[in-house]
């Protein structure tokens, strides 16, 4: 059955340093997603993207995250310089134009 | 601004009851409405995807009912067991974009089966 993969599974980094997620999304879906869980806390959008291009982002996604569709299987998410708050449970998914499946998630650690 | 509230936030049943968890969400105007089983430390599993114009789902022991004008849905799992003690999240996707919005979601009802 396809799934969405998601590397690395846990990440830890110092602050201020850049982190790249990948993804590799269910290969005949058309939308890509980013998700980010805090511990205890709801699961929160941070982007869509669409036909190359993000399609809408939240006020979580600011000048510090970017994405990018590389070639044609991988996702990722880039972030520029690490906060300590961005240590969270980050989540790739894909979707055709109904269902969303999502990935395990990396778990990232700033220290 | 889409808000999603699932009541209870927690809930302990012996092994072999029906059960129901609820969600509501304040903007009616959606594009769909999604349940998730998350394990702990794990991903989001998807369990149920309900239409807007569709009034329920059913997929093996769960069933998931939508009510768009009152904003609720419910999910019933059917003869409760063990394995199914999870975080069970409700998810709804807005109308206006449609495939490229994202999902709001519920905090999660964490759901234990005594055995």
């Amino acid at each position: 059955e396809p799934e969405v993969t998601q590397t690395p599974s846990h990440q830890v980094t110092q602050m201020g340093q850049e982190v790249i997620l990948r993804c590799v999304p269910i290969s005949n879906h058309l939308y890509f997603y980013w998700y980010r869980q805090i511990l205890g806390q709801k699961v929160e959008f941070l982007v869509s993207f669409y036909n190359n291009e993000i399609s809408e982002k939240s006020e979580i996604f600011d000048d510090q995250f970017s994405v990018e569709r590389p070639d044609g299987s991988n996702f990722t998410l880039k972030i520029r310089s690490t906060k300590l708050e961005d240590s969270a449970m980050y989540f790739c998914a894909s979707s055709g134009n109904t269902e969303a499946f999502f990935g395990q998630g990396t778990r990232l650690t700033v220290v | 601004k889409q808000e999603v509230t699932q009541i209870p936030a927690a809930l302990s049943v012996p092994e072999g009851e029906n059960l129901v968890l609820n969600c509501s969400f304040t903007d009616s105007a959606i594009y769909n409405l999604q349940w998730f089983r998350q394990d702990p430390g794990k991903g989001l599993t998807s369990l149920l995807l309900i239409q807007s114009s569709q009034r329920e789902q059913t997929s093996g022991r769960l069933n998931a009912s939508l009510d768009k004008s009152s904003g609720r849905s419910t999910l019933y799992i059917a003869a409760s067991q063990p394995g199914d003690s999870a975080t069970y999240l409700c998810a709804v996707k807005r109308k206006v974009g449609g495939g490229a919005d994202g999902l709001t979601f519920g905090k999660g009802t964490h759901l234990i089966i005594q055995p």
